[in-house]
């Protein structure tokens, strides 16, 4: 049930781009990501419920393909304030929890 | 609001101990969850919570881990007996009840605690 993430770390400058997959075996009703610093609990970047919407948050952005199972996030013109751990989120068969994929972990150097 | 609180920050015990963990959900939040973060397996939910009853258990590794939630403030990890394996960082977070069941999706966002680093040697 666990959502698959790719890849597994991401090097980037400042400025460069990076796109983190999402992927899951069941259907998929929202997809959640939250990111993790270093020592830090996770927190919520943003929701993408079916419909294929494309949500924001800053210069990082998502999109949800249902019929795909599929999660994508979008780090666009990456700041060293984007380093950490990205993990996404699925319902679990019951629709009231959520199971995390393992993480991509995203280091941003000056 | 202070935020999912969670005690102790660090834990270091021996084999065989018992150890128990605490949390304390946002107030006015109606569901709580337990998950535990390893480098191998990330984070893993264990057990949560709706309305104080326990909903799914079926995350808790072993019979030798236990939670509770007495009251709508507090709730409990304990693993009795420890061993080195269990050494992880826990992690409670809490979330308001606006989930949609017949639809059978989540919109809420889950606020975590700061956790609690395990270690058993």
């Amino acid at each position: 049930q666990q959502p698959v993430q790719s890849p597994q770390a991401v090097i980037l400058r400042e400025g460069e781009d990076a796109v983190i997959n999402c992927s899951s075996s069941k259907a998929l009703y929202s997809v959640h990501w939250y990111r993790q610093k270093h020592g830090e609990a996770p927190v919520f970047l943003m929701i993408l419920l079916k419909g294929g919407e494309q949500k924001g948050h800053e210069k990082i952005s998502a999109s949800f393909n249902e019929k795909k199972q599929q999660s994508s996030l979008y780090l666009t013109a990456s700041q060293l304030s984007y380093s950490g751990t990205y993990f996404c989120g699925t319902e679990d068969q019951a629709g009231t929890a959520l199971i995390f994929g393992k993480g991509t972990t995203l280091s941003v150097s000056s | 609001d202070a935020g999912v609180i969670q005690s102790p920050r660090h834990e270091v015990t021996e084999m065989g101990q018992e150890v128990t963990l605490r949390c304390k959900p946002i107030s006015g939040h109606n569901s709580l969850f337990w998950y535990r973060q390893t480098m191998m397996r990330g984070l893993e939910l264990l057990i949560y919570f709706n309305n104080n009853v326990p909903i799914d258990d079926s995350g808790m590794p072993e019979d030798r881990f236990s939670a509770k939630m007495p009251n709508a403030s507090f709730s409990t990890l304990k693993i009795q007996p420890s061993e080195p394996r269990d050494s992880a960082v826990y992690f409670c977070a809490s979330t308001p009840d606006r989930w949609d069941p017949t639809s059978r999706y989540m919109n809420t966002e889950a606020f975590f605690g700061q956790g609690t680093r395990l270690t058993v040697v």
